[in-house]
């Protein structure tokens, strides 16, 4: 089974940082794309960025509203996809997922999300 | 960035009922689209890849189609438990981008 746990949200003031971490098991991490998504209360999803699995030299890509600011790296040894966000601002207060990317294309699993709320 | 335009934004419809979700890529993104259901606390949990492929152990009640810049996602016989937020995204070209949901609700 699937399984993606994160953590590491909560409150920081702007101009901080926070680190994400999720924890991937169920299926062999290197193989896989992975991706951050987040969510502000009762709006759509956004895309942050994806990173490559190890056929692919685990590059990454980011959404330039983020690029910058936030990047995605990865633990092949624990299973563990990591979001390091810094100069934090209101407007990234959301709940932040993170997901499996199948094929290198589609988010297929989801996990749980935490969040982050930014404010002083 | 590739701009997903959805509609509608919300929709109420009886139990029984077949409902139609539209999405509309700014531009051409050759079936590299993907459905979610997202119900309240939880989740977005894949129904549709590549516009018309059912994820595994989605209900066949579902289905995607479309082409070019159009794409829809229909659902038969509604169900109570497929009361939920919908969100279409392409994933043709980066950044990935996501429409701005549909909220369906029971009459």
């Amino acid at each position: 089974e699937v399984k993606l746990l994160e953590s590491g949200g909560g409150l920081v003031q702007p101009g901080g940082s926070l680190r994400l971490s999720c924890a991937a098991s169920g299926f062999t991490f290197t193989d896989f794309y992975m991706s951050w998504i987040r969510q502000p209360p009762g709006k759509a999803p956004e895309w942050l960025g994806v990173i490559r699995n190890k056929a692919n030299g685990y590059t990454t890509e980011y959404n330039p509203s983020v690029k910058g600011r936030f990047t995605i790296s990865r633990d092949n040894t624990q299973n563990i996809l990591y979001l390091q966000m810094n100069t934090l601002r209101a407007e990234d207060t959301a709940i932040y997922y993170c997901a499996r990317v199948l094929y290198g294309s589609y988010p297929d699993y989801w996990g749980q999300g935490v969040m982050v709320t930014v404010s002083s | 960035d590739i701009q997903m335009t959805q509609s509608p934004a919300s929709l109420s419809a009886s139990l029984g009922e077949t409902v139609t979700i539209e999405c509309r890529a700014s531009e051409d993104i050759y079936n590299g689209l993907a459905w979610y259901q997202q119900k309240p606390g939880k989740s977005p949990q894949l129904l549709i890849y590549n516009a018309n492929s059912l994820h595994t152990g989605v209900p066949s009640r579902f289905s995607g189609s479309g082409s070019g810049t159009q794409y829809s996602l229909k659902i038969n016989s509604l169900q109570s438990e497929d009361v939920a937020s919908y969100f279409c995204q392409q994933y043709y070209d980066y950044p990935w981008t996501f429409g701005g949901g549909t909220k369906l609700e029971l009459k």
